[in-house]
């Protein structure tokens, strides 16, 4: 997997918005892929791993949806709150090695 | 507590000083792996380890060494700093299920805020 691209790069919302955003990966080799949470000045956690296409996953107001044959993966963030606000990483996995790839991110801001 | 330590967190250097930043992890993982993360570049990855003895290079590797004598540290090694390598590292670890660390998650350590002048 050589290119990961998520978009957009920020995202400034009020409080109370839903929102979302979009990793795009190569679809072939397909075997995972992850989502992370990385609040400022601390390390980041992971969300939901997705290995199946068209999974979805959810925890609390954050769900997640998944395509491998297009390559890509949605977050949506339900009536965000201002602990919403972090970066949000994917990083897809393929079966062809042992190397992690991290997307550059999305940067939530939620303003109360 | 399942964790990844990391040590020191915060170093300030000079130029050519050799150091190495430690990373530790009692959750018996088999993957470790160092990354350098940058203003506007994400999380890069610098070196992985599969298990003991068997590391490879990420998409980084110049300029670092790494080695896995035991399985729950995976050093970090600047042999020569310099200025470019001023950036924040972050360790992590997975167990690597069926062979591939596909389906596991990453457990990160808290980050070593590293200074080259």
């Amino acid at each position: 997997i050589l290119n990961v691209e998520q978009s957009p790069q920020s995202l400034h919302v009020q409080e109370g918005d839903s929102t979302n955003f979009t990793c795009s990966f190569p679809s072939s080799n397909f075997y995972a892929l992850h989502w992370y949470r990385w609040e400022t000045a601390k390390s980041p956690e992971a969300l939901f791993v997705m290995t199946l296409n068209g999974d979805e996953k959810k925890k609390g107001r954050i769900s997640a949806t998944l395509n491998t044959k297009e390559g890509y993966s949605y977050l949506y963030i339900k009536g965000s709150q201002p602990e919403d606000s972090a970066t949000y990483l994917c990083a897809p996995r393929n079966t062809g090695g042992f190397k992690t790839i991290f997307g550059a991110g999305t940067r939530l801001f939620v303003k109360a | 507590e399942a964790q990844v330590t990391q040590n020191p967190r915060y170093l300030i250097t000079v130029t050519g000083k050799k150091l190495t930043v430690t990373c530790s992890q009692n959750m018996n993982h088999e993957y470790m792996s160092w990354y350098r993360q940058d203003p506007g570049l994400g999380l890069r990855q610098i070196y992985y380890s599969m298990n003991v003895e068997v590391t490879d290079k990420g998409d980084v590797p110049e300029g670092y060494k790494v080695s896995r004598k035991e399985k729950r540290n995976f050093p970090l090694i600047l042999e020569s700093p310099s200025p470019n390598q001023t950036s924040l590292y972050f360790c992590a670890s997975s167990s690597l299920l069926r062979g591939l660390a596909s389906s596991d998650t990453q457990y990160f350590g808290p980050g070593t805020r590293l200074t080259v002048l």
